[in-house]
Order: structure tokens, then C-alpha cells, then sequence
């Protein structure tokens, strides 16, 4: 079993939808929660950073980390098709600079 | 204000070939870490690093590999004699304290 799970997608939508973005994790130890987004071709650009449970929202982006089930969101509202990527979630444990990828979840939005 | 910067942006080696790639890290920046990415996987941690130091290298094979950050010039990750497995592209980040990184835009190795 992979310590992060994440779908890979494709996840088509039209322009304007919520997009709604999921990892589950098996470690408990993890303290620290990053959504990247990756463009083709590109190195992965750091979205969000959330510490422990709770929302933080930016923009037309919000992230939720909900530590009782080990899942962790990202939503985008508005989706622009510029949103077009793979979204990596990540995280590591407190003390440790290691990060733990998902697979990354590959976005398509239409126009 | 210059991101990370990695190069070459492709290297391509034959089978037994070494190959270098350096990693210069954001300007004052002392943290650097390099990761490793094959296709229809996630980004998978190889090593950190601080000036002239070693921190963790837990995800390092634990042969052909090695990298150095000296105190003058790029992170470097070495891997000698290159096998077709070891195509890939390889990420370099880097930090200033504990907060997130910021990668480069990778190097793409290619074993032929």
C-alpha cells in the first residue's frame, strides 16, 4: 500500500466548474499538507501549505485537511482552462524535510 | 530574482555513462533536495541537503549514486554507469527554512 493515494485522473470539467481534488494517507505522522501543480514539461509549482487539520482558502483555491480520515482536498472554483495541469499532493512529517508525493491527478478544463 | 535553476535541460547517455546534473539554488537559499520522477509516478524524495553536507539520503540508491552541495558553486547529483532504469527527470528544490519548496523545472535524462 502507498503511504499517499491519489487518482490519477484525467478529471475532465467545463470552464467555470468546482473542481474538487483528493488524497488519502496511511501515515498518521503527517503534520504538513502542499498541493503542487505541475504543467507539462515543468518542475512543481507549490499552491497550498497547510499545517494539521483546518481550511485555508486562496484565491479561487481552497485546501481542507481532515486528519480523523486521513484525506486532504483541494477545490478550485471558477476553473479556468489555464487550471489545466497534474495536481501533486504532498506531505511530511514534523522534523523531517521529506516529502511524500501522491501520483499527481491530471486536469482537463475545457472552454 | 532567479528561480532554481537545473541544467542541462535534457542530457541523453548511452548505457555505462556517467551523468552530472547541477542544481543551482534559489539566492539564499541553503537547503536543497533533489527528487527523482518516472513516468506515471510521483515525485519520489532522493536526498537533502545543506552546504557541504549530507542530511538525509534515505531515498538514494544505494549504488551509482552520490551528490554533493559544496560551499562554492551548484548541488551536483552524480550517477555513474547509467542503466536504462535510471531515465527519468530529475528535480531539484530548494528552501530557505522549513516552508514549502520551490522546484526547478527539471533535467530529462535519457539512456539509450
Amino acid at each position: 500500500q502507498k503511504e499517499v493515494e491519489q487518482d490519477p485522473g484525467p478529471l475532465s470539467v467545463p470552464e467555470g466548474a468546482i473542481v474538487s481534488l483528493n488524497c488519502t494517507y496511511s501515515n498518521s505522522a503527517f503534520q504538513y499538507f502542499m498541493w503542487y501543480r505541475q504543467y507539462s514539461r515543468k518542475g512543481p509549482e507549490l499552491l497550498m501549505y497547510t499545517y494539521s487539520s483546518g481550511n485555508k482558502e486562496d484565491g479561487r483555491f481552497t485546501a481542507q485537511v481532515d486528519k480523523s480520515s486521513k484525506y486532504i482536498s483541494l477545490f478550485i472554483r471558477d476553473s479556468q482552462p489555464s487550471d489545466s495541469a497534474t495536481y501533486l499532493c504532498a506531505m511530511r512529517k514534523t522534523g523531517f524535510q521529506k516529502l511524500v508525493f501522491g501520483t499527481g491527478t491530471r486536469l482537463l478544463v475545457s472552454p | 530574482n532567479a528561480g532554481v535553476m537545473q541544467n542541462p535541460r535534457h542530457l541523453v547517455r548511452r548505457r555505462g555513462q556517467e551523468a552530472r546534473l547541477r542544481c543551482s539554488p534559489m539566492k539564499g537559499h541553503s537547503h536543497v533536495y533533489w527528487y527523482r520522477q518516472l513516468p506515471e509516478e510521483g515525485l519520489k524524495f532522493m536526498v537533502y541537503l545543506q552546504k557541504e553536507n549530507i542530511i538525509d539520503e534515505s531515498g538514494m540508491p544505494k549504488e551509482r549514486f552520490s551528490a554533493e552541495f559544496p560551499k562554492e558553486g551548484p548541488s551536483i547529483l552524480r550517477i555513474q554507469q547509467v542503466v536504462r532504469g535510471d531515465s527519468a527527470a530529475y528535480f531539484c528544490a530548494s528552501s530557505l527554512d522549513n516552508y514549502g519548496y520551490t522546484f526547478g523545472s527539471g533535467t530529462r535524462l535519457t539512456v539509450v
